[in-house]
């Protein structure tokens, strides 16, 4: 079962505008979420986390909002860069460890 | 700071065969976690080493085993290789320094492992 799920394969975006990419989970178990960018041949570059006991966080360009009723995180990325074109994975764990579960990815495409 | 540190990059096998991949984390890191990647299932847990002892497993067969060593780095092995074990497989490190916060797991780039 997919409890980590990325709907959208790909997001296409002009440069200077917002790019959101969203995540949906179904464990209740979850209480922390990340958000990691990978170019290929490389490995995942974590950009941003944020816990179960907040709504937002901000770093630079980068926020994450959660709604825990809506099971729902989303990445906003204000301003988008060409720089930016990547795959963003959203991932998950629970209490006790660090048990990441990922979901499928989302190709961002940033045109200039 | 040096980052996390996987080899090798690229490695051929034949079926049957078994595997031995290494990983240094970052340098005061005592939790190495193992991830298998591949198109059709994604990124997956392997599993987590912390003080040397396992703490994490996901559900992948007995053929997939790890340790760790007391300076932190971590090796994973694979037995009796199957077609459908080619893959990218990632270490990612974090302190866990068994505080009850979570921290981000930092992800080397990975040996890229093909069956023939």
């Amino acid at each position: 079962d997919q409890q980590v799920k990325q709907n959208s394969p790909s997001l296409s975006v002009q440069e200077g505008r917002i790019s959101i990419l969203n995540c949906d989970y179904t464990n209740s178990m979850f209480d922390y979420f990340l958000w990691y960018k990978k170019y290929p041949a490389e490995g995942p570059t974590f950009l941003i986390s944020i816990s179960s006991i907040k709504d937002k966080n901000e770093d630079g360009r980068f926020t994450v909002f959660l709604n825990k009723s809506a099971k729902h995180l989303s990445l906003h990325i204000v301003p988008s860069q060409p720089g930016d074109s990547a795959v963003y994975f959203c991932a998950a764990s629970g209490p006790g460890g660090n048990k990441l579960v990922f979901g499928a990815g989302t190709i961002l495409r940033v045109k200039s | 700071k040096a980052g996390v540190t996987q080899t090798p990059r690229y490695l051929i096998k034949t079926r049957g065969q078994q595997v031995t991949l290494s990983c240094s984390p970052i340098s005061g890191h005592r939790s190495v976690s193992w991830y298998q990647q591949t198109p059709g299932q994604g990124l997956q847990f392997l599993f987590e080493y912390f003080s040397e002892t396992q703490r994490n497993k996901g559900n992948f067969p007995g053929r997939f085993s790890g340790r760790q060593f007391s300076n932190s780095r971590s090796e994973m092995n694979v037995s009796t290789l199957e077609l459908g074990d080619s893959a990218l497989y990632l270490c990612a490190s974090s302190p866990g320094t068994g505080s009850k916060a979570h921290q981000p797991q930092h992800f080397g780039d990975g040996t890229r492992l093909s069956i023939l």
